[in-house]
């Protein structure tokens, strides 16, 4: 059964401050996605990485990917207020390929001024 | 076509009874998913469609879910004998197929479920 973790759970942060969001999947996988969700909101799409070493930024997000170490990152950049959301990365695991995702518990990340 | 369309957006509903809840995907997509969120968790998948074909179900979806996508177009999800069990936000999300993707799945705004 495909697992996925992240960590940490609960981050609080402030303004400015830079910071990493992790995510283990316990198994092979085509691809791996990051999703924010804001409180009482459906899922928005961030990121998908499609390959190893495959690496996306947008604004001051920037998500990696390592398929041998079945590690992805979230990394942060001189957070901002705005930023806060519930970050949750999923697994499309090879044999379920294209059908179905597996959700870590998600990071919930505060950013204080 | 504004994105993924679900109703209603709220339902509260009596154990026992039965509910249905409508998702409208986005029109080019011919795959749609449903999955289920509960306070503080990720989205745990339920069921999957391509076109009207219901390819994938969940050991989670019991007897008392069924989904159906008729003509391929939208979805319905009916929970026969609620149960405070029950109780989460329905998310149906849609994809294209054979498209490599920039982004993942588009999810729609969700059901909140709650069964008094």
């Amino acid at each position: 059964e495909l697992k996925v973790e992240q960590n940490p759970l609960f981050l609080s942060m402030q303004e400015g401050k830079n910071y990493t969001i992790y995510c283990n999947y316990s198994t092979t996988s085509d691809r791996l996605y990051w999703y924010r969700q804001d409180p009482g909101k459906s899922l928005e799409s961030l990121f998908v990485l499609l390959s190893n070493g495959a690496v996306k930024q947008e604004g001051r997000l920037m998500a990696s990917l390592d398929t041998k170490a079945r590690l992805s990152t979230l990394h942060i950049t001189a957070a901002v207020h705005d930023l806060s959301a519930t970050y949750f990365c999923a697994v499309d695991g090879e044999e379920t390929s294209g059908s179905r995702l597996t959700f870590g518990e998600g990071t919930q990340l505060t950013v204080n001024p | 076509d504004t994105g993924v369309s679900q109703d209603p957006r709220h339902k509260i509903t009596k154990r026992g009874q039965n509910v249905t809840f409508r998702c409208d995907p986005i029109s080019e997509h011919n795959r749609l998913y449903w999955y289920r969120q509960t306070l503080g968790q990720g989205p745990e998948f339920l069921t999957y469609f391509q076109n009207e074909a219901q390819l994938e179900k969940s050991r989670l979806l019991s007897d008392r879910f069924s989904a159906e996508r008729p003509k391929g177009s939208f979805s319905t999800l009916e929970i026969q004998r609620t149960e405070q069990g029950d109780s989460a936000m329905y998310l149906c999300a849609s994809s294209s197929l054979g498209r490599v993707p920039m982004r993942g799945a588009f999810f729609g705004q969700g059901t909140r479920l709650t069964v008094v």
